[in-house]
């Protein structure tokens, strides 16, 4: 069964520096899609970034870049010069495909604080 | 181009109660998936609608059950309420042919009592 794991479930940064939040995964399948989303206090799933597995660029949003070891089946967000408003829950999910129906399964989150 | 809009907010039941929760799609998303998210767990896979059909469903009990419009809205039922339905519903919208993720509302807080 797929799974994702979030070994980190609190973590803070002061404003201006960088924090990497980890994720590791498990699956048999080749070849699959990986997100990070931002849950601010709002309560909606923001997407942060997305990495299909079968490229092995890691992908890069402005501030934020992943570090995606497919053979590791990890997959950490970096967030660069962070900001006030990044301060939110941070999930990594993994898309499951079957048939013609996707779904994410998540991890329990990483509860991100940026201090000024 | 509007998001997902989700209906209501915030509401509170009883336990045995039912509950009619609405999601409104993202314009040109056609399939609505819809999750729970506990406190302080990540959002767990209910079902997913394409075509007005379910097509897709997470170890949820019968009595959650949805619907989908033909303008792609879609409606979440949880019948004979339990004290564990309590949690966060998200209904998140896509494209069918999409691997870039989904568009999420900002759910609806459900509270049984």
């Amino acid at each position: 069964a797929q799974t994702v794991t979030q070994s980190q479930p609190e973590m803070s940064v002061q404003e201006a520096e960088t924090v990497t939040l980890s994720c590791t995964y498990d699956t048999s399948e080749s070849n699959y899609y990986l997100f990070w989303y931002k849950q601010p206090p709002s309560r909606q799933m923001i997407l942060v970034i997305r990495q299909e597995a079968y490229k092995q660029q890691n992908a890069t949003e402005n501030r934020f870049s992943v570090n995606f070891q497919k053979a590791a089946k990890s997959f950490s967000l970096k967030i660069s010069d962070s900001q006030l408003g990044d301060t939110a829950m941070y999930f990594c999910a993994f898309m499951m495909e079957t048939g013609n129906n996707r779904k994410l399964i998540w991890g329990l989150g990483t509860s991100l604080a940026v201090n000024p | 181009e509007t998001g997902v809009t989700q209906s209501p907010t915030h509401l509170i039941k009883t336990r045995g109660q039912q509950v009619t929760l609405r999601c409104s799609s993202q314009s040109g998303h056609n399939t609505v998936s819809w999750y729970q998210q506990a406190l302080g767990q990540g959002p767990q896979f209910i079902f997913q609608y394409y075509r007005e059909e379910e097509n897709g469903r997470g170890n949820f009990p019968p009595r959650f059950s949805g619907l989908q419009f033909p303008n792609y809205s879609s409606e979440l039922n949880v019948n004979a309420l339990e004290l564990d339905d309590s949690a966060l519903y998200l209904c998140a919208s896509s494209p069918q042919d999409s691997y870039y993720g989904y568009t999420f509302g900002s759910g609806t807080r459900l509270t049984v009592v």
